[in-house]
């Protein structure tokens, strides 16, 4: 089992829509999560931490289910600009370096 | 400040070469990384630095030298290129560690012939 799975998409919605990613991860003593977005050809951009209380950032809202060992990334009313692939990063053992889950793929389409 | 660069781009190079993909941040970061990627893939750690003069292995380091003379500069050797080295290399860099936030040079595409 990987130290981080994510849901490989892709996901292909319409603008306006609500969508949700999931990512698991294997250590439930994990302690730093990340959602990051990458766009087609470029290097990976942080999007949002996620904290254990959950944050929202405009649009983005980010959960982190501990129990279940899990993070999520909800993106209401999408934007064409939207389209990109969402890397869920964990730092699995608390060994100070992270894993990068291998990417959600979206699409928002007019 | 123009944050984390890299160099070049672009390489082809052929089975056995060997060449040396430099990384450069003026954030004055601590810490620093390198990661592959490969497609439809995440970021796997090649190497990593906590300091000048202090570097240390990652997931998949085999083939790859690296050095940390200077805080800036944090070059990725490769000893001699072979085929399953075609990637896209990115240079990372965080003031607070590597499981904190990471702030991504563009990255180098690489293809080993």
């Amino acid at each position: 089992r990987k130290e981080v799975e994510q849901d490989p998409g892709p996901f292909n919605v319409p603008e306006g829509a609500t969508v949700a990613f999931n990512c698991t991860y294997s250590n439930s003593a994990s302690q730093s999560f990340f959602w990051y977005r990458q766009d087609c050809r470029k290097e990976p951009k942080l999007l949002m931490s996620v904290y254990s209380s959950g944050n929202e950032d405009g649009r983005f809202t980010a959960q982190l289910n501990r129990a279940s060992q899990y993070i999520s990334l909800l993106i209401r009313d999408s934007k064409l600009s939207d389209s990109a692939t969402y890397l869920c990063v964990v730092d699995p053992f608390n060994a100070g370096k992270s894993t990068f889950g291998d990417g959600t793929t979206l699409t928002v389409k007019p | 400040n123009a944050g984390v660069t890299q160099t070049p781009k672009f390489q082809v190079l052929k089975t056995g070469q060997s060449m040396t993909l430099q990384c450069a941040q003026d954030m004055n970061h601590e810490y620093m990384s390198w990661y592959r990627q490969d497609p439809g893939m995440g970021l796997r750690l090649i190497h990593y630095s906590v300091g000048a003069g202090i570097t240390d292995q990652g997931e998949v380091p085999n083939g790859y030298n690296v050095s940390r003379s200077t805080t800036e500069d944090f070059p990725l050797r490769l000893l001699s290129a072979a085929p399953s080295q075609t990637s896209v290399y990115f240079c990372a860099s965080s003031d607070r560690g590597l499981s904190y936030e990471q702030y991504f040079g563009p990255g180098t595409r690489l293809t080993v012939t």
